[in-house]
């Protein structure tokens, strides 16, 4: 079974400085990794992703995320918050077999501060 | 850019009523996905669909759920006798093919409340 834990609930940061939102995965196999977000009354929308390669990916807004195979984690980054990102963001893995779902974590809320 | 769109955007029914979510999803998209998030909760995954087929369905979508693709470009899902467990926000996705590195694109999303 694959799964996903994002243990903050909510990040408070101030806006011109760097965020993280920290993102662990549990998965058989090499994991695919996926970053969304939330913004009031909307959907979800895609950020960035991890297949294979580079460690560092980069993704829309700005955002990038750290894959990091030996600590299972898939860390969401921005090196300088807007009050714009405020938003609710989710970590998502698909598995390397034959199924086709996404398994998203619990979400953490990133309120930027101004 | 294309989007996934999603109707109605809020729906209110009477338990025990049928309801139907419409999708419309990206136009050169093979896979089709959806997904509810009930409130508060994180977003859970309920069927994929493939070539007129459901491909990978949850424990959650059992035989008061079904999808259909009724033309080229809709894809549905319907409710058929609803419980109050089914307040949730309904989302569509789709895919331009079904491997795990396939990236899923969502729709704005169907509010539902069950009374």
């Amino acid at each position: 079974a694959q799964s996903v834990a994002q243990p903050e609930d909510q990040v408070n940061v101030a806006e011109g400085n760097p965020l993280t939102v920290k993102c662990t995965y549990s998965v058989s196999g090499n994991p695919y990794l996926f970053w969304y977000v939330q913004y009031p009354n909307r959907g979800l929308q895609f950020l960035l992703k991890y297949i294979t390669g580079d460690n560092l990916v980069k993704g829309s807004y700005g955002f990038e995320a750290e894959f990091n195979k030996s600590q299972t984690s898939f860390h969401l980054k921005k090196p300088s918050a807007l009050v714009s990102d405020s938003a609710l963001y989710f970590c998502a893995v698909r598995g390397p077999g034959g199924y086709q779902k996404v398994t998203f974590g619990t979400g953490t809320k990133l309120q930027v501060i101004p | 850019e294309p989007e996934v769109t999603q109707t109605p955007s809020h729906q209110v029914t009477q338990m025990g009523q049928e309801v139907i979510l419409r999708c419309v999803p990206i136009s050169n998209h093979l896979y089709f996905y959806w997904y509810r998030q009930i409130l508060g909760q994180k977003v859970e995954f309920l069927v994929s669909f493939y070539n007129n087929e459901i491909s990978e369905k949850s424990e959650i979508f059992d035989d008061q759920f079904s999808v259909e693709r009724p033309d080229g470009s809709n894809f549905t899902l319907k409710i058929r006798s609803t419980k109050l467990e089914d307040s949730a926000m309904y989302f569509c996705a789709s895919s331009k093919a079904g491997g795990p590195r396939e990236t899923q694109y969502f729709g704005p999303g169907t509010r539902l409340l069950v009374l």
